[in-house]
Order: C-alpha cells, then sequence, then structure tokens
C-alpha cells in the first residue's frame, strides 16, 4: 500500500527565511506527486505537481519542488517565506491508475513570524 | 474555468440526524472522490466513483452510503451522525481520458454535529 510521510509536523520560521519541506513516500511503482496548501479555516489549494519530465517543479506562489526518485522524495522549497505563507502544507501522492485515489502526508504546519 | 461545486458549504446537524452533500464535477469529468477531513488531520480518501459505479472505497462507515447520477453529480448520504464525524468534507472530479491522474478539488462542506 502507499503512504506518504512528512519531516515535519510543525515548523516555525521569521519572514524571509529559507524554507524546505521533507515529504517521502512508499509505493514501488510510478507515481504523481503534489504539493497542497490549506490556509486557516480554507479549503486544499494545488501548489505544484509532478507527473513526469524535469524532476524540478515549479509552482504558484514562488514554491517549487524536486523529484529524487532514488529517495523516493519530493521536498517543496521556497527561498523566501512571507507571512502570508502561514498554512498547513501536504505532501499527496497517486498512482498512475486513471481514477485512483489520493494519498497525503500527515501534514506540517508552517508559521511564519513577521 | 468551471471547478467542483460542492453544497452546502456549512451544514449544521444534531447527533442521530441525517445529513446528505452534493458534489457537482468540473463538466466531462467522470470520476468523482470523497474525503473526509477530521479536525487538524489529513484528508481520508471515503469513496469513488467511475461512471456511476463504485470503483473505490476507503475507510467509511457503514452509516454512511454514496451515489453517482446519471450527470455525474454525486450525493454523500450519512446517517446516525456523531460527533466525530463533525470535519470538512472534500469532493474530487477527474477524467480517466487525460493523460495523467489528475483531481481537482471542491472548497468542501464544513459539518458540525452538535
Amino acid at each position: 500500500a502507499q503512504s506518504v510521510s512528512q519531516h515535519n509536523h510543525h515548523v516555525i520560521l521569521s519572514e524571509a527565511a529559507s524554507l524546505e519541506l521533507g515529504c517521502n513516500y512508499s509505493y514501488g511503482g510510478t507515481v504523481n506527486l503534489f504539493w497542497y496548501v490549506q490556509y486557516p479555516g480554507q479549503h486544499l489549494q494545488l501548489l505544484l505537481k509532478y507527473f513526469s519530465g524535469d524532476p524540478l517543479v515549479k509552482g504558484i506562489k514562488g514554491f517549487e519542488a524536486e523529484f529524487i526518485k532514488s529517495k523516493f522524495s519530493f521536498n517543496l522549497r521556497k527561498p523566501s517565506v512571507q507571512w502570508s505563507d502561514t498554512a498547513e502544507y501536504f505532501c499527496a501522492v497517486t498512482t498512475k491508475t486513471s481514477y485512483d485515489k489520493v494519498i497525503f502526508g500527515p501534514g506540517t504546519s508552517l508559521s511564519v513570524i513577521p | 474555468a468551471a471547478g467542483v461545486i460542492q453544497s452546502p458549504r456549512h451544514l449544521i446537524k444534531e447527533k442521530r440526524e441525517t445529513a446528505t452533500l452534493k458534489c457537482y464535477p468540473i463538466p466531462r469529468h467522470d470520476t468523482v472522490y470523497w474525503y473526509q477531513q477530521g479536525p487538524g488531520q489529513d484528508p481520508q480518501f471515503l469513496i469513488s466513483f467511475y461512471e456511476k459505479m463504485q470503483s473505490d472505497k476507503g475507510s467509511i462507515p457503514d452509516r454512511f452510503s454514496a451515489q453517482q447520477f446519471s450527470d455525474y453529480h454525486s450525493e454523500l448520504n450519512m446517517s446516525s451522525l456523531e460527533l466525530g464525524d463533525s470535519a470538512l468534507y472534500f469532493c474530487a472530479s477527474s477524467y480517466t481520458g487525460q493523460t495523467y491522474n489528475e483531481q481537482f478539488f471542491g472548497p468542501g462542506t464544513r459539518l458540525t454535529v452538535l
């Protein structure tokens, strides 16, 4: 069965600090990878996605992620965080099967201090 | 672009009551998924439908049932509500004819059971 783990439960950063959130998945086959953000009290919003090709993926709001197949990892990065990035971040995976469910990681809560 | 529509957005019910959540997928999408996100938790897959047939089942309580109709919209029926059913319920849709398995999430229905 697939599973997703995220390295940190809660991260606290000052504004302008760099961010890296770790994500590892467990699955023997080919996967699609996603990062979602959820602002307090709001719905899921897709930050970026990886299906194939260039393992360095750029998303919205200055976020990027790198897929490292040998490490089963898909870490999220941002060079300089803002207070408005305070949110919950979920790494997620699906298989290539056309109607397979999304498996979410447990989430990382990011707090950015002004 | 059209998005996934969920109704109602907020719902308050008493214990032991019933609730019906509705989901309208993006036009042309043939697969619908339901997820439950409890407070402080990651979204958990409940059930999915492809072409009006159940395609996968996750940790959905027996008190819950769902179906997909001929116009592809889906309804999640919840009976004998319990306090623990209070959660954000997401619907997502996808199109099996697309190259990659990508699901598009709706804004969610926030259910509060008193």
